[in-house]
């Protein structure tokens, strides 16, 4: 199994939808967790953290599941400008390639 | 404040040369990665640096790539007799500490001929 494991989509979605994004994680010991995006030819951004209990800002939802391993993003509203790249963070828990894992991304493509 | 700078910014080579390639990440932030990416690829890792230990370079893929940082600061990667599979763009990344947010640099875009 791989450590870290994203859908690579593309979801394609017409403006104003709501979309959802999971990632599942294999370390069980793993703390910490993010969501970047990455804008085509460009580097990855961080986009917000994943807490356990879950969090909001504007129109994206981080959630946490720990027993299931694995954490999702909701995108509501959806916007041209949310058409990028999500690569799910994780934090391996352990003292190798510096505790993070990306995976390999998925692909939101938002259409008038 | 600044943040993290990369350079050159594109880099065309002939197969067979060797390439360095700069990265000056943010004042202050002990954590140094870099990772590859190649077109419509997730990102491989390659080398860590944390403070003054031992790097980690479990992702370099062949004796051929090797990195330094100097002064706890600056850092190069250095891919000796470069082949047309190295092509990718080469991203830095760096981290004070936790939160284990990292902020990358713009890339430098590897084009070996």
């Amino acid at each position: 199994r791989k450590e870290v494991e994203q859908d690579p989509g593309p979801f394609n979605v017409p403006e104003g939808a709501t979309v959802a994004f999971n990632c599942t994680y294999s370390n069980s010991a793993s703390q910490s967790f993010f969501w970047y995006r990455q804008d085509c030819r460009k580097e990855p951004k961080l986009l917000m953290s994943v807490y356990s209990s879950g969090n909001e800002d504007g129109r994206f939802t981080a959630q946490l599941n720990r027993a299931s391993q694995y954490i999702s993003l909701l995108i509501r509203d959806s916007k041209l400008s949310d058409s990028a790249t999500y690569l799910c963070v994780v934090n391996l828990g352990g003292g190798s390639q510096g505790n993070l894992i990306f995976g390999k991304g998925t692909k939101l493509s938002v259409k008038p | 404040g600044a943040g993290v700078s990369q350079s050159p910014s594109n880099k065309v080579t002939e197969k067979g040369k060797d390439v360095e390639l700069r990265c000056d990440p943010i004042s202050g932030h002990t954590a140094l990665y870099w990772y590859r990416q190649s077109l419509g690829q997730g990102l491989e890792f390659l080398i860590y640096f944390q403070g003054n230990s031992a790097p980690d370079k479990s992702g370099l893929p062949s004796d051929r790539f090797s990195a330094e940082r100097t002064g706890g600061s600056v850092s190069t990667l250095t891919i000796q007799r470069t082949q047309q599979e190295d092509s990718a763009v080469y991203l830095c990344a760096s981290r004070e500490g936790p939160p284990e947010t990292q902020y990358f640099g713009p890339g430098t875009r590897l084009l070996v001929l």
